[in-house]
């Protein structure tokens, strides 16, 4: 079985540029989730979403936004870039997402750096 | 507010010695945590959940409701325990996660 892909890997815009990034997950699992690692901040929630509909969201600006098509897959959306936005974005996806005890299973990110 | 507090940054031990990584969280409902491992070079990845009370590769950890506490374990450590681990809660379809400890183990 194919892991969670994220797509591209490596990022370089600049400030005020916009970008989209992409998440396909493993086959048949339902809820994707995004999150963004940084060294200072470490690891924060960014949203989850199951079934295309957005079922929380992390305390991030407006800038930041999502969305999942019919296929599971997942795409997130930062406009307007800041210095402050570059770091490690990582994907997750799981079966349903709200199952107690399930389990993550992440991609290996996209490094996005904002010049 | 829900919080998970891992307070060692870095943890270094020898190989052989025991091994402890503690996690505090902070929650009003029933916990449900987790232990995530980052290997060198590798994808974030589950090592154990609570419910569970499983043992992956010799490590264990026991959720103390009293101490809010969900410290990882192992009696003797090896070599390729040597990564980062972070503490996480699962709260309202997303995890809550610990700033993470980097565990270094001598040869």
């Amino acid at each position: 079985k194919a892991g969670v892909t994220q797509t591209p890997r490596y990022l370089i815009k600049t400030r005020g540029q916009q970008v989209t990034l992409s998440c396909s997950p493993i086959s048949g699992h339902r809820s994707v989730s995004w999150y963004q690692q940084t060294p200072g901040q470490g690891l924060q929630f960014l949203f989850e979403y199951f079934s295309e509909t957005q079922r929380n969201k992390g305390n991030f600006p407006g800038r930041f936004s999502g969305r999942q098509f019919s296929n599971s897959r997942s795409e997130m959306n930062v406009s307007t870039l800041e210095l402050g936005d570059s770091a490690l974005y990582l994907c997750a996806s799981s079966l349903r997402g709200g199952g107690r005890n399930e389990k993550l299973f992440f991609g290996s990110g996209t490094q996005l750096s904002v010049l | 507010a829900q919080r998970v507090t891992q307070p060692e940054k870095l943890l270094s031990v020898f190989k052989g010695a025991p091994v402890e990584l503690k996690c505090n969280y902070s929650y009003s409902g029933s916990p449900e945590l987790f232990w995530y491992v980052q290997y060198s070079r590798q994808r974030l990845q589950l090592l154990l959940r609570h419910i569970s009370r499983e043992s992956i590769k010799g490590f264990t950890a026991d959720l103390n409701k009293g101490e809010t506490s969900f410290h990882l374990k192992k009696p003797f450590a090896q070599e390729e325990d040597s990564a980062m681990y972070y503490c996480a809660l699962k709260v309202n379809y997303q995890l809550i996660w610990g700033a993470g400890t980097k565990l270094i183990i001598k040869p």
